[in-house]
């Protein structure tokens, strides 16, 4: 299974700035993914981070807001641009299985961010 | 992506058995049904994935009904560890075919000791 580490693990971050959010995998994968968690929500997915071209969002999520880096197939980075109070949430980086019989998504311990 | 329409909260007690119910009435099929659960504070991690046929692991069963339009996620044995919410999610698709993993509000399961 795929260990996924996230940095930072919880910032408290004002108005207006940025913050990015990196995800490292401990082995090769090819899809990687970014979801939302508002307080007391489900998740909800960003966008898909592809290797060595742009990300592909979902409805309602724009590259200006959450710009996604995907340099090679172990990392990504996720940043929250001109934060707002409405941007505080946990943020997760999640990986899928390289393999056809293995279907599995796996999860990181997300990035709690508050928004001052 | 297909909806899934799940009770919002159940009771358990300890050490009997769980029958989480999923309803996807839409469901295609291609569809495969998943099951993720997310412990408090932590990022989901995955229970069971099924097409068609029953499948079981060693954290759980998934019944599917013969026409696909529910499931139902058995815990065998609940503990204190299985306190968590449970989403069951449809996914068009295997995961390297491009699938996606869409969450619904799930079911926040709670065990009484």
């Amino acid at each position: 299974s795929a260990v996924i580490s996230q940095k930072p693990s919880r910032d408290i971050c004002q108005r207006g700035t940025s913050l990015t959010i990196q995800c490292q995998v401990d082995s090769q994968v090819t899809m990687m993914f970014w979801y939302r968690q508002q307080p007391g929500q489900s998740l909800t997915l960003i966008a898909t981070a592809n290797q060595g071209s742009e990300a592909t969002y979902e409805s309602g999520f724009v590259i200006d807001k959450f710009p996604i880096s995907r340099p090679n197939l172990t990392f990504s980075t996720l940043t929250v641009s001109n934060m707002s109070p409405e941007d505080s949430s946990i943020y997760l980086c999640s990986v899928g299985e390289r393999r056809a019989s293995t279907d599995t998504q796996y999860f990181g311990p997300g990035t709690r961010l508050t928004v001052l | 992506d297909a909806k899934t329409t799940q009770p919002n909260s159940m009771e358990s007690n300890e050490e009997e058995p769980v029958h989480l119910p999923c309803n996807h009435s839409t469901i295609s099929g291609t569809d495969y049904i998943h099951w993720y659960r997310q412990l408090p504070s932590q990022g989901p991690e995955y229970v069971i994935h099924g097409l068609t046929s029953n499948v079981n692991n060693r954290m759980a069963s998934l019944a599917i009904a013969e026409d696909r339009k529910s499931s139902t996620l058995i815990l065998h044995r609940a503990t204190l560890r299985d306190a968590a919410v449970y989403y069951c999610i449809l996914r068009e698709g295997l995961y390297n075919q491009g699938g996606k993993l869409i969450f619904g509000q799930g079911t926040e399961l709670s065990v009484k000791p």
